[in-house]
């Protein structure tokens, strides 16, 4: 059974920062797999969908590696900002249906 | 084009007590999902629907019922509400192998 496991479970920094948010996943068999910010009490927004044939994608100050082998994906922050601070939720689409979610990485930015 | 939206915002229900949560989308999108998230947790996925007329279980599919008859609609209806169905519910939409679109969620109560 697929499993996705996000670390840290929570960080916080200062703004300016650069920073990586850690996705895992125990099934390398992905079609692919997406990135996804949550507003307290809010929904989802996309960030990126990153395709199992994609090693990375980028838009603006974020970017999103994928490594299938080794069931790995990075969210990288640049020069985070306080307007950055969310909660951050990887899933991967593995039967080519539903996703399945971490639990996410809730980020502080401090000004 | 307003995207995934879902009706109501926000419910409170009474244990035995039924009701149907609405989920439209207007991007044409053949996939629908129904998924709850619980606090402190990531998504997970309770009936998702590949196309008008067809429609299969996810992982918590138990004390729900839906129903696709139009691309646009896919309402998620509670039978008997129990304490265990409080959550925040949220419907998504998408192409076949795309990204995944989602609503503004409905949060419900069951006391």
């Amino acid at each position: 059974k697929q499993e996705v496991t996000q670390i840290p479970a929570a960080l916080s920094v200062p703004e300016g920062e650069n920073l990586v948010l850690n996705c895992s996943f125990t099934d390398s068999a992905i079609y692919n797999l997406q990135w996804f910010r949550q507003d307290p009490g809010k929904g989802l927004t996309s960030l990126l969908l990153i395709q199992s044939s994609q090693r990375e994608q980028t838009s603006g100050r974020l970017n999103a590696s994928l490594d299938k082998s080794s069931g790995r994906s990075t969210l990288y922050i640049a020069a985070s900002q306080p307007g950055d601070s969310a909660t951050y939720l990887c899933a991967v689409n593995q039967a080519g249906t539903a996703l399945i979610f971490g639990k996410g990485t809730t980020l502080s930015v401090s000004s | 084009n307003a995207g995934v939206t879902q009706t109501p915002k926000f419910r409170i229900l009474k244990i035995g007590q039924s009701m149907t949560l609405q989920c439209t989308q207007d991007m044409n999108h053949n996939y629908m999902y129904w998924y709850r998230q619980d606090p402190g947790m990531g998504l997970k996925l309770i009936y998702y629907s590949v196309g008008a007329g067809i429609t299969d279980k996810g992982e918590v599919p138990n004390g729900y019922n839906v129903s696709r008859s139009t691309t646009e609609d896919f309402p998620l209806r509670l039978e008997l509400a129990a304490p265990s169905q409080t959550s925040v519910y949220f419907c998504a939409s998408s192409r076949t192998l795309a990204e995944q679109y989602f609503g503004p969620g409905t949060r419900l109560t069951v006391t």
